[in-house]
Parts: C-alpha cells; structure tokens; sequence
C-alpha cells in the first residue's frame, strides 16, 4: 500500500486541462522533491518532471507540476489523445529508512 | 545515445534465484546512480532500491532487505540485480533506471531499461 495517494482516474476531452493529485505527509512531499512519470501500456516510465516542477529536456511545456505542503499536482493542458496514460507521483520517504516511493497511479482517459 | 539494456525473459520456479542485468552505456557508468523498480501485472511501480555504481553501495527497500542484492562490474558497465527465494507475488515486470543527475540518487530517473518480465510458477 503506497504512502503516496492518487486518484485512480481521470478524463478530459481533447484541447481540455487534467489535473492529477499526489496526497503524501511531511515524511515525504513535505520534505522532498516530487517527480512525476507516465506510462503508456506495455512500455518503461518516462520521466515527466523532477524536482517538484521541472521538466526533462524533450517534454512538452503542455505538463506542468506544483507542490504545496504535503501535496502536488500534475497539470496536462491542451489533452491530446497520445496522452493517454497511467501517470505516477513519486518523492523520498524518511519514515521508510529514506526509501522511494511511488503514488499509486491514475489513469488518464481522453474522451 | 544514452541507454541502459536489460536482459532477457526469465521463467522460475518458487524458491528459485533470479539475477538480471542492466548494461549501461552512451555516458559515464560510475557517474549515476541506477535503481530498480518492479511493476507486477496490472499493478503499479514498486521501488526496489538503489546501487552506486561508483563504490557499489546499496539501498533496499525495507521489503526486499534480505532477499536482494544489487551488485555492479564497472569493468562492463553492468549492474545486477539478484533475488532469492522467488515466489509467485515477484512475478513482474522488472526495470532498471538512471538517475538524471550525476552524484544524486534521490531525483527523477531519465532513462529506463526496457524491463525483464519475470515469471514464477510451478
């Protein structure tokens, strides 16, 4: 059971804005930094954006990701259809003998 | 290019040792730090832990303490992940991935291998 909560879904129309949340407490997102991964189906994550609200060279500015307390958020503007993904949360945990951890993940449909 | 390769499929019985490996290449090995994570099928990522490839120090996930072993031949550019007693619940899809920072083990990881599916069954 992850210490990171997401919701497990959420939708949006092409050209609409999706918003994903990751709920963690001061042992982890109030303490470290959060990235953020996609997976589309039967491939390895990619790195979406690190250090709360960085993001890699290669991604699109429509991703963009903002912490506050002991939660974040991922923002998708302008939602394409290629979109269309499992997404994840991740940050440091100290209450884990400073172990990863991962949220549990939430589904992106484009409707 | 950047790119770490894994290696192939395994299927193993219950109780089973399993070692895969993940060669590195396209920059410098002792540089960055590599992790491995695990996604079982329809499940989400589960961190594994961590190695240096530099001095090949370790961090496992509390879970998997005793039963993994991460190891690294800077000779080849590979680092290994080894685990014993293998039961049904490890059937997964293991990957291993790179730090995007040189020095750092606790930001995101950039590059990813393309996973080892693992199968345990009798």
């Amino acid at each position: 059971q992850s210490v990171l909560t997401q919701p497990p879904s959420a939708s949006g129309t092409p050209g609409q804005r999706v918003t994903i949340s990751c709920s963690g407490s001061s042992a982890n997102i109030g303490t470290h930094t959060v990235e953020w991964y996609q997976q589309l189906p039967g491939t390895a994550p990619r790195l979406l954006i690190y250090s709360d609200s960085q993001r890699p060279s290669g991604v699109p500015d429509r991703f963009s990701a903002s912490k506050s307390g002991t939660s974040a958020s991922l923002v998708i503007t302008g939602l394409q259809s290629d979109d269309e993904a499992v997404y994840y949360c991740s940050a440091w945990d100290d209450s884990l003998n400073g172990n990863c951890v991962f949220g549990t993940g939430t589904k992106v449909t484009v409707l | 290019q950047v790119q770490l390769l894994q290696s192939g499929a395994e299927m193993k019985k219950p109780g089973a040792s399993l070692e895969i490996s993940c060669k590195a290449s396209g920059y410098t090995f002792s540089s960055y730090y590599i992790h491995w994570v695990r996604q079982a099928p329809g499940q989400g990522l589960e961190w594994m832990g961590l190695i240096n490839p530099s001095d090949g120090g370790t961090n496992y996930a509390q879970k998997f303490q005793g039963r993994v072993t991460m190891t690294r031949d800077a000779s080849t550019s590979t680092v290994y992940m080894e685990m014993s007693s293998l039961r049904s619940e490890d059937t997964a899809v293991y990957y291993c991935a790179r730090v995007v920072f040189p020095y750092a083990h606790n930001y995101g990881m950039d590059v990813w291998g393309q996973g080892t599916r693992v199968t345990v069954s009798s």
